[in-house]
């Protein structure tokens, strides 16, 4: 079964620029995430969607971050305008359903450098 | 607020040893966590789980055991090989009764070194 696909890997851009990040699920999923990862850290919920609407965007920062999932399959998350501070790894995962029981699936990651 | 933390950053161990990682959490309303690898350029994968009700419970390899009266998870991997090099999160799964959906919040990562 094909992984959680994300692109780009890799992505450089100046503060005050914008970004997209684009995420494929496995294919059925109902629920996809979008995690932050600092250097350092574990990643950190920034959205979750249950297909096509929004369970939780508690910790988005909505004054510069945005996602949306359309038609409940792939989704986008867009950055405007970048920040020195959202350098980081940003991993999409999604999983069968949205209880506790579901195992989630992770993508390999966008990794964004702001400088 | 809510928090789950590894206690050492980094554990340095010989090939064929064994590997024990430890995370502290604080939400004692938590009834799901969470042991993942993360490897360098990867996302996390899952390696195992263990509910509440539990205190034991064991993968290929590895076991996790679960102490809720001083909230304390552990990972312990056998026979540690290289390829077991990585990063490791506990992370709790918080069940969020309004909507029946779960939330994972992760620790801070304990980095493992295999020496050959």
């Amino acid at each position: 079964e094909a992984g959680v696909a994300q692109s780009p890997r890799y992505k450089i851009i100046e503060k005050r620029q914008s970004v997209a990040f684009w995420c494929n699920p496995i294919s059925g999923h109902a629920t996809l995430y979008w995690y932050q990862q600092i250097l350092g850290q574990g990643p950190k919920l920034l959205i979750q969607f249950q297909n096509n609407g929004v369970v939780d965007d508690s910790q988005l920062p909505k004054d510069r971050f945005s996602a949306e999932r359309l038609k409940g399959v792939d989704s986008t998350l867009k950055i405007q305008p970048a920040k020195l501070e959202d350098s980081a790894v940003y991993l999409c995962a999604s999983s069968l359903r949205a209880g506790v029981s579901y195992e989630q699936y992770f993508g390999p990651g966008t990794r964004l450098t702001v400088t | 607020g809510e928090s789950v933390g590894l206690h050492l950053p980094t554990l340095s161990v010989q090939e064929g040893d064994n590997s024990i990682i430890n995370c502290a959490y604080s939400n004692s309303a938590s009834d799901y966590f969470i042991w993942y690898k993360q490897e360098s350029g990867k996302g996390p994968q899952f390696i195992i789980d263990i509910r509440s009700n539990m205190d034991k419970r064991q993968g290929q390899r590895v076991t996790v055991l679960l102490n809720k009266t001083v909230k304390h998870l552990s990972l312990q991997i056998a026979a540690t090989q290289p390829g077991d090099s990585a990063v490791y999160f506990c992370a709790e799964n918080i069940f969020r009764g309004s909507s029946n959906t779960g939330k994972l919040i992760f620790g801070q990562g304990t980095t493992l070194q295999v020496k050959p």
